[in-house]
């Protein structure tokens, strides 16, 4: 299986901030990197999707890059609405599998 | 409006049976492939199964295998899972999600709310 990792595992920021958070897969996994944001007691909600495509309706604050092993999610300037857990998943094998996720707060 | 909404969480005891059900609207349900992924509270997020667009192809975690079957109906626009053998560990928050495409390759873009699953004596 295809193990994810996140980095850092929670981060403080202020309104205006620009934040990056970092993903790894333990082998290459060429662009079939998305991203998801969660509020507490919400649904995900895709940010990303083939590592750098903005899904439709989504801010283009936000924006996605890398491919092989190591891919970032960038929030070029924080919003209120963007303080939440952000994960990474893999969808190039099954089983597909999720990071651990961010926690972004204030 | 796109929208997936489930049902049929409940409490079970260890070692029974529960079958999840998945009603979309909004899409033509038939050309997506359909995820089941898993969230016990306040934890992340594991995916569990998936089928394909037609139902002739179908995945599962290891953590399921065996277990679980999933199963779709398209002339009901309707996804399943059935659930058998739980364990306590199967105690999640089961949500429904479409794929943004027919491959099975690719992410996620609709999710369902979610029905909660418990297994316990």
């Amino acid at each position: 299986d295809i193990q994810m990792t996140q980095s850092p595992s929670s981060l403080s920021a202020f309104v205006g901030d620009r934040v990056t958070i970092t993903c790894r897969a333990s082998q290459s996994i060429a662009n079939y990197l998305n991203w998801y944001q969660q509020k507490p007691g919400k649904a995900p909600k895709l940010l990303i999707y083939a590592a750098s495509s903005l899904q439709s309706g989504v801010p283009s604050r936000f924006s996605g890059s890398g491919s092989g092993t190591d891919f970032t999610l960038t929030i070029s300037s924080l919003q209120p609405e963007d303080f939440a857990t952000y994960y990474c998943q893999q969808s190039y094998s099954t089983p597909f599998t999720f990071g651990p996720g961010t926690k972004v707060d204030i | 409006e796109v929208q997936l909404v489930e049902s049929g969480g409940v409490v079970v005891q260890p070692g029974g049976s529960l079958r999840l059900s998945c009603a979309a609207s909004g899409f033509t349900f038939d050309d997506y492939t359909m995820h089941w992924v898993r969230q016990v509270p306040g934890k992340g997020l594991e995916w569990v199964s998936l089928i394909s667009w037609d139902g002739d192809s179908t995945y599962f975690a290891d953590s399921v295998k065996g277990r679980f079957t999933i199963s779709r109906d398209n002339s009901k626009t309707s996804l399943y899972l059935q659930m058998n053998s739980l364990r306590s560990e199967d105690t999640a928050l089961y949500y429904c999600a479409k794929g943004r495409s027919s491959s099975r390759y690719d992410s996620f873009d609709i999710w369902g709310q979610g029905t909660m699953v418990t297994v316990s004596s």
